[in-house]
């Protein structure tokens, strides 16, 4: 069945940086477009970013444009979130997120499974 | 503020059919397929409706979703306790090149 399991979150000072990992398994990783979703503590999903099967396409949110790098290592089912210049409003537990349907189509897809959750606080 | 529009609370009786609204835009539900996520207290989203209208296998018939120009719902019937949870609407933005979602409404089984 399919496996996602994040790690690397903890505390950080504002401006340091971070890189959150997510493995994969139970699937053929390399065929799926991946995403990261964060919730803030008490708050709503808000989605983060999403990569393509094959790396090649990536989107961001705005609120983290910049500053934020998503990237994937098919030989090793993992995708990662590259977290620099943090600021306290990017305190949140960020969860990955498998995409349903293969390659790259969003706009006919949707998360069919998500990993725990990893806890990432920035404070002074 | 969010992209999508959900109410942020609603509540039921047991046994009481309820729905939860999700407004958008033509750049979002106007162009493409509306998913519902689930989220008990303390624990990852779980797919409810996916395409609009999809119930993946294991989610009882009690759940339907719908979809008309640029919103969405999510209706509930034979509400159950086990069905207190937070739910999210959410949609890939052609504008935004993104996935937004709706700030989510917790449903509550008086």
């Amino acid at each position: 069945q399919v496996q996602l399991v994040e790690s690397g979150g903890g505390v950080v000072q504002p401006g340091r940086s971070l890189r959150l990992s997510c493995a994969a398994s139970g699937f053929t990783f390399s065929s799926y477009g991946m995403d990261w979703v964060r919730q803030a503590p008490g708050k709503g999903l808000e989605w983060v970013a999403v990569i393509s099967y094959d790396g090649n396409k990536k989107y961001y949110a705005d609120s983290v444009k910049g500053r934020f790098t998503i990237s994937r290592d098919n030989s090793k089912n993992t995708l990662y979130l590259q977290m620099n210049n943090l600021r306290a409003e990017d305190t949140a537990v960020y969860f990955c997120a498998k995409e349903a349907a293969p390659f790259f189509a969003p706009r006919l897809n949707w998360f069919d499974s998500w990993g725990q959750g990893t806890l990432v606080t920035v404070s002074s | 503020q969010s992209v999508l529009t959900q109410p942020p609370s609603a509540s039921g009786t047991p046994g009481q059919r309820v729905t939860i609204s999700c407004f958008g835009s033509s750049s979002n539900i106007g162009s493409n397929t509306v998913n519902w996520y689930q989220q008990l207290a303390g624990t990852a989203p779980k797919l409810l409706i996916s395409r609009s209208n999809q119930r993946p296998s294991g989610v009882p018939d009690r759940f339907s979703g719908s979809k008309s120009g640029t919103s969405a719902s999510l209706a509930i019937s034979g509400l159950q306790s086990e069905d207190e949870a937070a739910y999210y609407c959410a949609v890939w933005d052609d504008s935004l090149n993104g996935w937004v979602f709706g700030g989510g409404t917790k449903l509550t089984v008086l």
